[in-house]
């Protein structure tokens, strides 16, 4: 089984700050990528994905990922964060076919806390 | 759109009692509905997936009998932690992936979650 591994499980920034999370995951087969964020007191939304094509991918709000295969990574970046980025990110991570396609494995969360 | 709509989203109840969650999909048709679990500080673990009309397919070591999944109609699915007992509390979030979300691996549309609490 693939796991997703977040490094960070809480990054405190203050507002304008450089934004990276890191995420790996472990399959060697052709993935799908995605970021997901939870606000305080709301559901898991889609940041943004990566299926095929270019490897840096831009999001919603200003944010972007670089998926980079031989690193096996699938970093989220944002160059200037805001208070409302405070939230949960996770990273997950899908097979790219056979019996889990579809199927979603998700990294531990990072807690991203912006100061004002 | 692609709302995803779970009931409760807190429960608190005496062990060995049941209790069942509901998850809709609230403006489209879902024809595969995820259910994971999520302990503190953890990230989510898939139990199972459902398709509507045929049996929900388990995830290894999720105990079919213990947590029981219907998906009767395109709009919802329930899931039943029967005999609950305190190390079943935990987070329990749904989600939902349409019949124009095609192929499979298109993003799933999330429900707010229940907090499950067993006393």
């Amino acid at each position: 089984a693939q796991s997703v591994s977040q490094h960070n499980h809480h990054v405190i920034l203050s507002e304008a700050a450089s934004l990276e999370l890191g995420c790996n995951y472990s399959y060697g087969g052709t993935v799908n990528l995605f970021w997901y964020v939870q606000y305080p007191g709301q559901h898991l939304q889609l940041l943004l994905k990566y299926f095929s094509g270019d490897p840096l991918v831009k999001g919603i709000k200003g944010f972007e990922a670089e998926f980079i295969k031989s690193k096996f990574s699938f970093n989220l970046r944002k160059p200037s964060v805001q208070w409302s980025d405070t939230a949960e990110y996770f990273c997950a991570v899908s097979e790219d076919g056979g019996t889990s396609y579809g199927k979603l494995t998700f990294g531990q969360g990072t807690i991203l806390t912006v100061h004002p | 759109g692609a709302v995803v709509s779970q009931h409760p989203s807190r429960v608190i109840c005496k062990s060995g009692t049941s209790v069942k969650i509901e998850c809709r999909s609230l403006d489209f048709q879902a024809t595969t509905m995820f259910w994971y679990r999520q302990f503190p500080k953890q990230s989510l673990m898939l139990m199972a997936t459902s398709n509507e009309g045929s049996k929900a397919t388990y995830e290894q070591g999720v105990e079919k009998d213990k947590f029981l999944i219907n998906h009767a109609s395109l709009t919802l699915s329930t899931l039943t932690v029967t005999s609950a007992h305190p190390e079943d509390s935990s987070f329990y979030i749904c989600s939902a992936r349409g019949v124009r979300d095609k192929p499979p691996n298109q993003p799933q549309h999330f429900g707010d979650g229940t907090r499950l609490s067993i006393l």
